[in-house]
């Protein structure tokens, strides 16, 4: 099971919006709504940002968004804040029954 | 206060074993899928192996299968993963994590495990 597509890097300055991307396959991304994302601040263990293509858990904050076309899901940071540098990972069920993540993009807030 | 604490990690040479423990407490893992991924130092987060609730269904990466048993002691709150035949490539700090739905809401703070000569 090859990794999910993500950018290395997305950057953008406080409050502007960045969206990362997520490039899977009609065997994974594009067959479920099972699709999820984790932030990563350095060493620290991942943090679930949204399950389920666009559900947030309690205590995320709204301006964390995500969506999905086909094969590609995505999450959207608005009003970007110098909190949210971290590392992004998005994370599929796959027709395997096993799980995939991506490759993971770093959030730099200049 | 939810914890989830893995323990078990070391440097072990290659072609050795070892036994992964991830220990809950604040919550109860019996009702829930439990997952165990991985990261290479200075790398991306790779899927390893999940079971069910009662310990009968488990899944595993190609990478893994066949070397990996993961297993549960819900009478411990306790999940573990057995590792055989270990290689270089398995080194990476092993996390486990619960998962709520199809997100996996509760995460350990990891266990590094190291294979080398």
């Amino acid at each position: 099971q090859s990794a999910l597509t993500q950018p290395p890097s997305v950057s953008g300055s406080p409050g502007q919006s960045v969206t990362i991307s997520c490039i899977g396959t009609s065997s994974d991304v594009g067959s479920y709504d099972r699709v999820s994302w984790y932030q990563q601040p350095p060493d620290t263990a991942p943090k679930l940002m949204i399950y389920e293509v666009n559900n947030r858990p309690s205590g995320v904050p709204d301006r964390f968004s995500g969506s999905k076309s086909g094969n590609t899901a995505s999450l959207t940071i608005s009003g970007l804040q110098a909190e949210d540098e971290a590392d992004y990972y998005c994370s599929s069920y796959t027709s395997s029954g096993t799980y995939v993540f991506g490759t993971g993009t770093k959030v730099t807030v200049l | 206060e939810v914890q989830l604490v893995e323990s078990g990690g070391d440097l072990v040479q290659p072609g050795g074993s070892l036994r992964l423990s991830c220990a809950a407490s604040g919550i109860t893992l019996s009702s829930y899928w439990m997952h165990w991924v991985r990261q290479a130092p200075g790398k991306g987060l790779v899927w390893v192996s999940r079971v069910n609730g009662d310990g009968t269904s488990t899944t595993y990466a190609d990478s893994v299968k066949g070397r990996f048993s993961i297993s549960r002691d819900n009478a411990k709150n306790t999940v573990y993963l057995q590792m055989n035949s270990l290689r270089a490539e398995d080194t990476a700090v092993y996390y486990c994590a619960r998962q709520n739905k199809y997100g996996n809401d509760y995460w350990g703070q990891g266990t590094l495990v190291t294979v080398s000569s």
